[in-house]
């Protein structure tokens, strides 16, 4: 079975503070995702990489970074934590199988609140 | 842009009852279109996948159709459980490799 981890269940951060979200994979998928989910608004993706060292915006990159130095890992950054991206961000992994083969595997979940 | 909707966003029904829940989605240009459970707190978890050439899968008592040309899929779910409560969400994968989520579906089988 595929797995996806994220290291946090629940974390609360003040304002301002730089904050690391991290997710691995162990099925050495090459695509992974992040992405955030609020209420009424649903799943919105924020960035994703198809590969080590690449990334690509979403359709809400704003206040966020990603790094992707190993295949397995793909962290979400938050340089200034800003009390708007109070959210649950959820990290989802693939096999690249071309355009749209491949079912997207999802970790737990991380329900970051910022103060 | 793609935009995906779910109808209805709530649904509650005895146990045993057979339902339909709906998606529809404004680009047919997709690759596959994907349902999802997603329960209270906790990541999704995927259900079936229809790739763009088929018209159904199935999964036990589940049942995904999809119908690009009219822009919609369904998921079936026969005998209903208490167990199936969930939010049930569909996902339309197009271009990029995104994938773009509907809302969900809050169901709740009652005993």
């Amino acid at each position: 079975d595929v797995k996806v981890t994220q290291s946090s269940r629940y974390l609360v951060k003040r304002t301002g503070e730089k904050v690391f979200l991290e997710c691995v994979q162990d099925m050495d998928h090459e695509n992974m995702f992040w992405y955030r989910q609020d209420p009424g608004l649903g799943l919105r993706l924020i960035y994703f990489s198809y590969d080590v060292k690449m990334k690509e915006k979403g359709d809400i990159p704003e206040g966020y970074s990603v790094s992707r130095e190993k295949k397995e890992r793909f962290s979400l950054i938050l340089e200034s934590a800003s009390t708007n991206q109070t959210s649950m961000y959820l990290c989802a992994s693939s096999l690249p199988g071309g355009l749209g083969a491949d079912t997207q595997y999802f970790g737990p979940g991380t329900r970051l609140t910022v103060l | 842009k793609q935009e995906v909707t779910q109808i209805p966003a709530a649904l509650s029904v005895p146990e045993g009852e057979n339902l339909v829940l709906n998606c529809s989605f404004t680009d047919s240009a997709i690759y596959n279109l994907q349902w999802f459970r997603q329960d209270p707190g906790k990541g999704l978890t995927s259900l079936l996948l229809i790739q763009s050439s088929q018209r159904e899968q199935t999964s036990g008592r589940l049942n995904a159709s999809l119908d690009k040309s009219s822009g919609r899929s369904t998921l079936y779910i026969a005998a209903s459980q208490p167990g199936d409560s969930a939010t049930y969400l569909c996902a339309a994968h197009g271009s990029a490799r995104q994938l773009t989520f509907g809302s969900g579906t809050q169901l709740t089988v009652l005993p």
